[in-house]
């Protein structure tokens, strides 16, 4: 089965930490998005990436981090500088340019 | 900045009535809009993806339309079920700041209840 997978789907963070978030991907995408959503708010783009080793930053970056080693994988570190990380973390893939972005099943990030 | 509106933020019907969700935008330089459901505490499902040229998109009792000129699109759902009873979520998408970038706008969702 072709898909996005998340982990974990719930995560709980102490202040100060920094957590990761997983996305893999065997849809043979070459472009990955990582979303912020919020209780009722409209997703926000993080991060995004078009290309292997190459990532742009979206509209709400600071205090995230990101790598992209591998075609399939596009992980999201949220550091200590993110001021509000509690929230709904949901990674995308998509062929790049004007196509369909598909969506994984998300992680929830608690901060105790 | 591109902004999306939909309206109603919140829907409760009964089975089998057809119903229209709206959605608007506000910089028509767009190249598609899609249209996701997401039921609560999952991702999103893409149910609809309607290209900038295209006026509307048919997917089995869904219908979405597209007048990029007016900044809207309506989504209808024919005899709705209460497996519909979703948040849904439309989304333009436009170009972004580097070279072949292209980013999707959300809206904050239409909520639907379809009661049986």
């Amino acid at each position: 089965d072709g898909g996005i997978t998340q982990s974990p789907k719930y995560l709980f963070r102490k202040e100060g930490q920094n957590v990761t978030l997983s996305c893999e991907q065997n849809l043979n995408h070459d472009a990955m998005y990582w979303y912020r959503q919020d209780p009722g708010q409209g997703l926000r783009l993080i991060y995004y990436s078009q290309i292997v080793n190459d990532f742009q930053k979206g509209d709400i970056a600071e205090g995230y981090s990101v790598s992209r080693e591998k075609k399939e994988s596009f992980p999201l570190t949220v550091t200590s500088a993110q001021k509000n990380p509690t929230a709904f973390y949901l990674c995308a893939s998509s062929i790049v340019g004007v196509n369909e972005q598909f969506f994984g099943p998300g992680t929830r990030l608690t901060v105790l | 900045k591109q902004e999306v509106t939909q309206i109603p933020a919140a829907l409760s019907v009964p089975e089998g009535e057809n119903l229209v969700l709206n959605c608007s935008f506000t910089d028509s330089a767009i190249y598609n809009l899609q249209w996701f459901r997401q039921d609560p505490g999952k991702g999103l499902t893409s149910l609809l993806l309607i290209q900038s040229s295209q006026r509307e998109q048919t997917s089995g009792r869904l219908n979405a339309s597209l007048d990029k000129s007016s900044g809207r699109s309506t989504l209808y759902i024919a005899a709705s079920q209460p497996g519909d009873s979703a948040t849904y979520l439309c989304a333009p998408l436009r170009a972004y700041s580097g070279a072949g970038s292209y980013q999707l706008t959300f809206g904050k969702g239409t909520k639907l209840s379809v009661i049986p």
